[in-house]
């Protein structure tokens, strides 16, 4: 089965310009994760979505960030304005519940990594 | 607030030896435990699922292993090779929730 698709790879952007991230999860995946990871740190949590509904977005900077899943399959991630504090890898991952071993494991696209100047 | 420790930050071994990566978690309310790698610039991708249940996990020279009380799990390397080198990230998803907390990873170097 393809795996997560994200895109574009990498961005450069100045700061105040605006920015948007895109994913296809996996086929059949509910759930749709996107996380920020800064250079050292773990993934953090911005927001989860449950289909097109959102579960989870405690985390997200809603006064530049914003995210949407129409369809409750692709996903879009933005910036807006972009400050230098949000250079950092944008990774999209997306889970189903297996009734069989009761696991939601995660699945995880490879990033996107966006330079802010 | 469940806080997800790894040490140590970097480690380089030479090739052949065994890996020994030390994962610590604050809260023992968990639902599973998650080893993944993520090579540079790459995404992460998952190594072994531990669930609350479950003491240890193997997949070929991997085995995980998950002492739920103490607030540990240790991820094993059997016989390492230049291309184990990578970030290993351990990441706890709690009983109640399904966001998961990580740890900020350990960067392996294994020389040829």
């Amino acid at each position: 089965e393809a795996g997560v698709a994200q895109s574009p790879r990498y961005k450069i952007i100045e700061k105040r310009q605006s920015v948007a991230f895109w994913c296809n999860p996996i086929s059949g995946h509910a759930t749709l994760y996107w996380y920020q990871q800064i250079l050292g740190q773990g993934p953090k949590l911005l927001i989860q979505f449950q289909n097109n509904g959102v579960v989870d977005d405690s985390q997200l900077p809603k006064d530049r960030f914003s995210a949407e899943r129409l369809k409750g399959v692709d996903s879009t991630l933005k910036i807006q304005p972009a400050k230098l504090e949000d250079s950092a890898v944008y990774l999209c991952a997306s889970s189903r519940w297996d009734t069989g071993t009761g696991s939601n494991e995660q699945f995880f696209g490879p990033g996107t990594r966006l330079t802010v100047l | 607030k469940q806080e997800v420790t790894q040490i140590p930050a970097a480690l380089s071994v030479p090739e052949g030896e065994n890996l020994v990566l030390n994962c610590s978690f604050t809260d023992s309310a968990i639902y599973n435990l998650q080893w993944f790698r993520q090579d540079p610039g790459k995404g992460l991708t998952s190594l072994l699922l531990i669930q609350s249940s479950q003491r240890e996990q193997t997949s070929g020279r991997l085995n995980a292993s998950l002492d739920k009380s103490s607030g540990r799990s240790t991820l094993y390397i059997a016989a390492s090779q230049p291309g184990d080198s990578a970030t290993y990230l351990c990441a706890v998803r709690p009983s109640n929730d399904y966001k998961l907390s990580f740890g900020a990873g350990t960067t392996v170097t294994v020389r040829a």
